[in-house]
C-alpha cells in the first residue's frame, strides 16, 4: 500500500461548485498533515496545514480523521485559478515530506 | 520571507555531459535542504536531504555518485547530475528549512531535458 493515497481525478467542476478531495495514508505515526497546490510545470506552495481539530481558510476546509487515517479538503465557491493539482502531504515529525500522487482540478467558466 | 531561489530555471545539455543546480535560501539560514525530482503525472519522489556540513542522506535507488549533493553553507546547496543521459530529463526542485521537521519552503524547480 503507497504511503498516501489520492484520487487523480481530474475533477472538472464548474465555477461557483463546492468540491472535496480526500486522501489516505498508511503511517499511523504520521503527525503533520498539510495541503500544498501545485500549477503546472511549477513548484507546491502550500496551501495549508491540517489539524486535528479542522481547519478553515477562507473558503478553504481541512479536516483530519485519525481513526481512519484520512484528510480531506474541501473548496467553496470555486473559482478559475482554484485550477491547479493538490497534493496531499504527510510527515512523521522529523522525516522528510511524503507526497501524494496529487488530485487535478479544472474550474470551468 | 522564506524565498528560496534556483539557479538554472531550465537547462538543455548532451548526453554525457554533468549539470550543477543550485539551491539558496534567500532571507533565511536553512540547517536542511531537500532535492526531489518530479517525472510528468507523477509525485514528488525525495531524492536527498543535505544538512549543512555534512553529508547528504541520500533515498534509496538514488545514487550518490551521480547526483552530487554540497551544502557547504547555510543558504546553499548545490546539486550536481553527472554523466547525465535522457532518463535524468526531469523536473528537479529543492526545498530548504530552519530546522528538521519543520515547514518547508520550496524553489521554483529546475527542468532538465538530456539530450
Amino acid at each position: 500500500r503507497k504511503e498516501v493515497e489520492q484520487d487523480p481525478g481530474p475533477f472538472n467542476v464548474p465555477e461557483g461548485a463546492t468540491v472535496a478531495f480526500n486522501c489516505t495514508y498508511s503511517n499511523s505515526a504520521s503527525q503533520s498533515f498539510f495541503w500544498y497546490r501545485q500549477d503546472c510545470r511549477k513548484e507546491p506552495k502550500l496551501l495549508m496545514s491540517v489539524y486535528s481539530s479542522g481547519n478553515e481558510d477562507g473558503r478553504f476546509t481541512a479536516q483530519l480523521n485519525r481513526a481512519s487515517q484520512y484528510i480531506s479538503l474541501l473548496i467553496r465557491d470555486s473559482k478559475l485559478s482554484d485550477s491547479a493539482t493538490y497534493l496531499c502531504v504527510v510527515t512523521s515529525g522529523n522525516t522528510p515530506l511524503v507526497f501524494g500522487k496529487g488530485t487535478r482540478l479544472s474550474v470551468i467558466a | 520571507g522564506a524565498v528560496v531561489s534556483q539557479h538554472p530555471s531550465w537547462v538543455i545539455c548532451k548526453s554525457g555531459t554533468s549539470v550543477k543546480i543550485e539551491c539558496r535560501s534567500l532571507d533565511f539560514q536553512a540547517t536542511t535542504m531537500f532535492w526531489y525530482r518530479q517525472f510528468p503525472k507523477q509525485s514528488l519522489m525525495l531524492m536527498a536531504t543535505s544538512n549543512e556540513g555534512s553529508k547528504a542522506t541520500y533515498e534509496q535507488g538514488v545514487e550518490k555518485d551521480k547526483f552530487l549533493i554540497n551544502h557547504a553553507s547555510l543558504t546553499l546547496s548545490t546539486l550536481t547530475v553527472t554523466s547525465a543521459h535522457p532518463e535524468d530529463s526531469s523536473f528537479y526542485i529543492c526545498s530548504a528549512s530552519r530546522l528538521a521537521g519543520y515547514e518547508q519552503y520550496f524553489g521554483p524547480g529546475t527542468r532538465l531535458t538530456v539530450t
